[in-house]
């Protein structure tokens, strides 16, 4: 897996939308961009993935420069249930799945 | 929806005595992985495992540590020895590879005293 640089905290206000960056300047050719996030106590759980341009789901968003050497996950209107860590991964998950590690993550704390 | 489940949820054990966690991947999923994370910190990959031998494995997997997959449906993580430091959560996860992504059980809590 490519390395990974993400914020190691942000806080927020409820209703606010949020947006967490991921720096992978030597994402390659065949890497995906996979995101995941972690409640206290919990498993990682995954959110969304992409490769290129805009990915959009019932829970999130993902943004992917033309260069892919960054990427924004994008929550918008947060609650205080999404306080949570948030982590990206990124590789060819579907050819080499061996070394699935996960970076340090962001703590995302969602104030009232 | 299928998941990952993990037994027990809590187990706690004294220094220098053998631990088995167990696992039940989700059925079609041909990849497992184990985690660990002690409190407050990041989730730390412990080893990978596929067509019933280990794949990669990282630093703090030692000799101490061992994975099997006994029956064709569990998964079980042994750590004999034990020392304090292995007091931590460890996650079980196995992979759909399309779109690539983790399922994580609900974790079994390791106490070490």
């Amino acid at each position: 897996l490519a390395k990974t640089t993400q914020p190691i905290s942000m806080d927020s206000y409820e209703g606010q939308e949020v947006n967490i960056t991921c720096s992978h300047n030597n994402i390659a050719t065949n890497d995906y961009i996979t995101w995941y996030q972690q409640f206290p106590s919990q498993g990682p759980r995954f959110i969304i993935q992409g490769y290129k341009t805009k990915v959009t789901n019932e829970v999130a968003s993902l943004f992917i420069p033309a260069d892919r050497k960054s990427s924004t996950l994008s929550l918008p209107r947060v609650s205080l249930s999404d306080t949570a860590v948030y982590y990206c991964l990124v590789g060819d998950i579907r050819e080499n799945n061996n070394d699935m590690r996960f970076g340090a993550g962001t703590r995302l704390t969602v104030k009232p | 929806e299928p998941e990952v489940t993990q037994t027990p949820s809590h187990q706690v054990t004294q220094m220098g005595q053998e631990v088995i966690l167990r696992c039940v991947p989700i059925s079609n999923h041909l990849y497992f992985y184990w985690y660990r994370q002690i409190l407050g910190q990041k989730v730390e990959f412990l080893v990978s495992f596929y067509n019933n031998e280990i794949s990669e494995k990282s630093e703090i997997f030692d000799d101490r540590f061992s994975v099997e997959r006994p029956d064709g449906s569990n998964f079980t993580l042994k750590i004999r020895s034990t020392k304090l430091e292995d007091s931590a959560m460890y996650f079980c996860a196995s992979i759909r590879l399309d779109p690539g992504e983790l399922f994580f059980g609900e974790g079994s809590r390791l106490t070490v005293l």
